[in-house]
């Protein structure tokens, strides 16, 4: 079974640039977390699809980041425009539930590491 | 709120030798915890959770993590440590800002590194 795939592994754009980032959760997972870490920081939350919705994005930096998951398949999050604060390793995570512990064990993928110039 | 603090964001050890990495926890609820590693190049993977059963846990890789709520800590051993466990070690409570009972709220991370 495939696990949390992110793409790309590395992002390297310049200040008030675009760029998108992708992950694909593992299958059936219902529950998709995005997570950031910054240099030196410790890995934060950002938010929580529940399928399609947004369950919470309570952890999203400023407006400048919009994260989608059509389908309730894979999910996408956009930096528009980028700013040097925002380097750093992307991560995603995905679960079966989010109620009981036993199935809200999150699975992470490797993590997109975005450079801002 | 719940925070995690990890003592130490490099531990070096001896390769044999153990290791202990250590994790205090606050939590305004019952805490459920967690230890993942990341090694290189790869995504975070769980070694082991406490879920409020035995307080003593044991993980892949013969790792193990000891719950004592008087302490609040959470900390993680190994008897003997080998060359590839060298890795960066997150602890991690569910809960805090975001989904509340859903989300992780992580530590600062330690990294392991072991000589031979």
């Amino acid at each position: 079974e495939a696990g949390v795939t992110q793409f790309p592994s590395h992002s390297v754009i310049e200040k008030g640039q675009t760029v998108t980032l992708r992950c694909d959760p593992i299958s059936g997972h219902d529950n998709l977390y995005w997570y950031r870490r910054v240099m030196g920081k410790e890995i934060k939350f950002l938010l929580h699809f529940v399928k399609e919705s947004k369950q919470d994005e309570s952890g999203m930096p400023n407006n400048r980041f919009l994260a989608e998951r059509t389908g309730g398949t894979y999910s996408t999050l956009k930096v528009q425009p980028a700013e040097l604060e925002d380097s750093g390793v992307y991560f995603c995570a995905s679960s079966q539930e989010a109620g009981t512990i036993a199935k809200n064990i999150q699975y992470f993928g490797a993590g997109t590491r975005l450079s801002v110039l | 709120a719940q925070s995690v603090t990890q003592l130490g964001s490099h531990v070096s050890v001896s390769e044999g030798a153990l290791v202990l990495l250590r994790c205090n926890y606050s939590s305004s609820v019952p805490p459920y915890l967690f230890w993942y590693v990341q090694y290189p190049n790869q995504g975070l993977q769980l070694l082991l959770k406490y879920t409020s059963a035995a307080t003593l846990v044991k993980g892949i890789n013969g790792f193990e993590a000891e719950f004592k709520k008087s302490e609040t800590s959470f900390h993680l051993t190994k008897p003997s440590a080998h060359m590839s466990d060298a890795a960066e070690y997150f602890c991690a409570v569910r809960g805090g800002r975001g989904s509340g009972y859903s989300t992780l709220t992580f530590g600062k991370g330690t990294m392991l590194l072991v000589s031979p």
